[in-house]
């Protein structure tokens, strides 16, 4: 089943700023958006912004998502050492009447 | 609290069956879809399924089309993931995701571990 790009990792130093993508088609992310989940080794996934880029309440505001069209980004800023983690976006896909994932970003602080 | 406890993993043969269960609390199980994610040791997440709460209203990935079986209960404010013919490649720590149509995949329970071994 086909799924969504991710950069399989990115790292970054501390302070500085990362953006993690996610590419679709216009079936998916082209078509509502993405949502973007971060998991952090040995935890379950975490929800951090619906598909509508709504950050979930307790959210740092850090955080920030956007998307043009069939790509999809988490943008964090001023990155702290908890922000060490594995990043997934999954969307909708209508023409698969599925959802799909992004093989995740492990971002390295 | 809002919750989700998944249960009924361990270790099975090739080719046995197992059903998982996701018992919610702390919030009207009625308004809400559940979806089925799993993640196989060191690896992605993988969508499984999602049901809402008309009885036919299910969706499945290709992979598990045909061998596994989403249903809820909700009465018991639980669901369920019926797996058969299970295969090597189905080990993974299996996960249940609320989602409210607007508020997609959030939260997740702690996952049970289903190990498929000889």
């Amino acid at each position: 089943q086909a799924g969504l790009t991710q950069p399989p990792s990115v790292s970054k130093g501390l302070r500085q700023t990362a953006t993690l993508t996610c590419t679709g088609n216009s079936n998916n992310v082209g078509y509502e958006g993405a949502v973007w989940l971060q998991q952090h080794q040995g935890h379950p996934p975490k929800c951090l912004f619906y598909r509508k880029n709504n950050r979930l309440s307790g959210i740092s505001e850090r955080f920030s998502a956007a998307r043009s069209g069939n790509t999809a980004s988490l943008t964090i800023t001023g990155l702290q050492p908890e922000d060490e983690a594995d990043y997934y976006c999954s969307a909708w896909d209508s023409s698969l009447s599925a959802w799909v994932f992004g093989g995740g970003t492990k971002l390295t602080v | 609290q809002v919750q989700l406890v998944e249960s009924g993993g361990g270790v099975v043969q090739p080719g046995t069956s197992l059903r998982l269960s996701c018992v919610a609390s702390g919030f009207t199980f009625t308004n809400f879809g559940f979806h089925w994610v799993r993640q196989a040791p060191g690896k992605g997440l993988e969508w499984l399924a999602v049901a809402w709460s008309a009885a036919n209203d299910k969706y499945y990935a290709e992979s598990v089309k045909g061998r596994f079986t989403v249903s809820r209960d909700n009465f018991r404010n639980t669901l369920y993931l019926q797996m058969n013919s299970l295969r090597v490649e189905d080990t993974a720590v299996y996960y249940c995701a609320r989602d409210r149509g607007d508020e997609e995949f959030d939260p997740w329970g702690q996952g049970t571990l289903v190990t498929v071994s000889s």
